[in-house]
């Protein structure tokens, strides 16, 4: 069974400081994706990693997916208040056509001003 | 916009009762998604629909049924609510493959008593 497990599970910071956030499995996948979720709303999709080692950066937050394509993280330079959320990553399971994703279980980010 | 619609938005249902919850996506989606949303536990696939016409189970099945009505619809029913079935239900809509990630609506709190 495909298990991604995040960490930490909640964290609460001041503004201007960097965090990282980890997801990590003891399987392959094929592609990652980190979703950011507000209170009330649905998940909304960030980024996709899909080669070993590769580093995508989109403004403060910088991905990337490990070398053996078991594990992700997510660093946010700065945080500001408007970074707070719910991130999840997900990765892909079961057959591939079916598009089925299975998610951790979520860090919960509290950017205090 | 174009995007994923669910209603209701919020629902409270006494144990025993049936309910619908609906889902419309305009992104000429092929593939759909129900998954639940519980504290600490992420999100969990109850059903899918790979394709218009095909449906299937996901991890989490037990006390739901699903319709794929057409390609824009995909509909999720309780039979007979219980209590266990207290959660936030999340459509999600794809285009294949996985990669390009999920578009999802803004979620059904549903609250069985």
């Amino acid at each position: 069974t495909q298990l991604l497990e995040q960490s930490p599970q909640f964290l609460s910071i001041q503004e201007g400081e960097n965090l990282t956030v980890y997801c990590n499995s003891s399987s392959v996948f094929s592609s990652l994706q980190w979703y950011r979720q507000e209170p009330g709303e649905g998940p909304v999709l960030l980024v996709t990693v899909v080669t070993g080692g590769e580093v995508k950066k989109l403004k403060r937050l910088t991905f990337q997916f490990g070398d053996a394509r078991k594990d992700s993280s997510l660093h946010i330079t700065a945080a500001q208040p408007g970074d707070t959320g719910l991130y999840l990553c997900a990765g892909p399971f079961g057959s591939s056509n079916t598009g089925k994703l299975i998610f951790g279980q979520g860090t919960t980010l509290q950017v205090k001003p | 916009n174009a995007g994923v619609t669910q209603t209701p938005k919020f629902q409270v249902l006494k144990t025993g009762q049936s309910m619908t919850l609906q889902c419309a996506q305009d992104m000429n989606h092929n593939s759909m998604y129900w998954y639940r949303q519980d504290p600490g536990m992420g999100l969990r696939l109850i059903y899918y629909s790979a394709s218009e016409g095909t449906t299937d189970k996901g991890e989490v099945p037990n006390g739901y049924n699903v319709s794929r009505l057409n390609k824009r619809e995909f509909s999720l029913r309780l039979e007979s609510a219980a209590p266990s079935q207290t959660s936030v239900y999340f459509c999600a809509s794809s285009a294949a493959p996985t990669y390009y990630g999920y578009t999802f609506g803004s979620g059904t709190r549903l609250t069985v008593v």
